[in-house]
């Protein structure tokens, strides 16, 4: 079946400039995850949803990342006032639920590059 | 806090020969753990994972067990081919903590012919 699917691939962008990273979860899986890949910190946990509640924001690195996830399926991370430290690699997941033994399924992620 | 630490890269092998990966790791409670695999020009991919004590995950020639003991959960692999060559990822997931994944930093592997 169709994995997790993100888009664009690629994005390049101007420092100051906002963007829009979307991603399309496995059909029926109630749980996503945005993680960020850069080469200084790794991979990193940035936000959590799951079905109705409220999501879990504990790990975006500053006020101008945010998040939404749309009648419980497609989600945006959307970064205001792009930095140059925000260049990485974007890699959204998503899960069937949220237990400890559910497996995460990772999309292709999309590179961003901030000029 | 939760925290994975993996052995330090990157490492080339030749055809055939034994891999270990260490992978270490500190968290609250008792997590589950696994280990990613990337492929060049590829996402992230589980490779195995193990949720209790003693479980081993297994596959594509592929173990690691989980050793609550040592807090341990290395990576093993008998004779690696080529195609092995990738970066892998050892994660843990932790109650409590809305099963986001903890990773360690990565590990390259190259295997020569």
């Amino acid at each position: 079946g169709a994995g997790v699917s993100q888009s664009p691939s690629n994005k390049v962008t101007e420092k100051g400039k906002d963007v829009e990273l979307r991603c399309d979860p496995i059909s029926g899986h109630t749980a996503l995850y945005w993680y960020r890949q850069s080469l200084g910190q790794g991979l990193e946990f940035l936000i959590y949803f799951q079905g109705n509640s409220a999501p879990d924001k504990s790990g975006l690195p500053s006020d101008r990342f945010s998040a939404e996830r749309t009648g419980g399926s497609v989600s945006t991370l959307t970064i205001q006032r792009t930095q140059q430290e925000d260049s990485a690699v974007y890699l959204c997941a998503s899960s069937k639920d949220t237990g400890v033994y559910d497996t995460q399924y990772f999309g292709p992620g999309t590179r961003l590059t901030v000029l | 806090g939760n925290s994975v630490t993996q052995m330090e890269g990157p490492v080339t092998l030749s055809e055939e020969a034994f891999l270990t990966i260490n992978c270490t790791y500190t968290a609250t409670g008792y997590p589950s753990l696994f280990w990613y695999v990337q492929y060049p020009g590829e996402g992230l991919q589980l490779l195995l994972k193990a949720t209790k004590a003693d479980d081993k995950g297994s596959n594509k020639g592929f173990e690691a067990t989980y050793r609550k003991e040592t807090t341990s959960f290395h990576l093993e692999k008998g004779s690696v081919q080529v195609s092995d060559s990738a970066v892998y990822f050892c994660a843990l997931s932790a109650r409590g903590a809305n099963s986001k994944l903890t990773f360690g930093k990565g590990i390259t592997l190259s295997v020569r012919p």
